[in-house]
């Protein structure tokens, strides 16, 4: 089935930028989802059809996806930000179609 | 609101059987797929499979097939998921999300039940 390889851990200061990719085979040519985990706590969407935010997530929040890459920026990133995040996509044509990427930790510093 | 609420935790021996229930509300029930996602203690999240609430057909992980069984009730709003012939490595906290599979996010995810194998 569909892969998706994401980093372990991004670590970053208060106020700056975090860019959390997520590598798949032709991945630009499929719609990417993120979610935020914290800990305790069920995932939550942060970002649906590559770039698109739900209500209620900040406009810190945004994505990217093209190539082999997806990525989603947390830009002035605040304490509250720090969490698991993982992409995820949906290949209907695949005997597999849920696929989510291996996940990433954000620690704020 | 859109809302998914589970069935609390569980703690069951090796080879026995689980069922979690998802009572959903908010929304009409048919009109979307529940699919279930489970994640192992400090790991990552796993996609289980999905059903439709429209049909009831269901598409599961090929490394569960033939030990998983997903249904709904449609009278009451309420998917299930049975999971049989436990193992310890199957202790996970187990999650259901609503699903348009025409679009492909989660979303909401239910509160998530422990499940727990021990002898």
């Amino acid at each position: 089935s569909y892969v998706l390889t994401q980093p372990p851990s991004v670590s970053v200061a208060p106020g700056k930028t975090a860019r959390i990719t997520c590598g798949g085979n032709n991945i630009g040519s499929k719609s990417v989802h993120w979610y935020q985990q914290k800990p305790g706590q069920a995932p939550v969407l942060v970002i649906y059809y590559d770039s698109d935010r739900p209500s209620g997530i900040p406009e810190r929040f945004s994505g990217s996806n093209s190539g082999n890459t997806a990525t989603l920026t947390i830009s002035r990133v605040e304490a509250g930000d720090e969490a698991d995040y993982y992409c995820q996509v949906w290949d209907s044509s695949s005997d597999h179609p849920g696929v989510f990427g291996t996940g990433t930790k954000v620690t704020v510093l | 609101q859109v809302q998914l609420v589970q069935s609390g935790a569980e703690v069951k021996k090796p080879g026995a059987s689980v069922k979690v229930s998802c009572k959903a509300s908010g929304y009409t029930f048919t009109s979307y797929g529940i699919s279930w996602v489970r994640q192992a203690p400090g790991q990552g999240l796993e996609w289980m499979g999905w059903i439709s609430a429209y049909n009831g057909n269901t598409n599961y992980a090929q490394k569960l097939q033939g030990r998983v069984t997903m249904t709904t009730d449609t009278s009451t709003s309420t998917a299930y998921m049975e999971l049989r012939s436990l193992r310890s490595d199957d202790t996970a906290v187990y999650y259901c999300a609503r699903i348009d599979t025409y679009v492909g996010w989660f979303d909401p995810w239910g509160q998530g039940t422990l499940v727990t194998v021990s002898s």
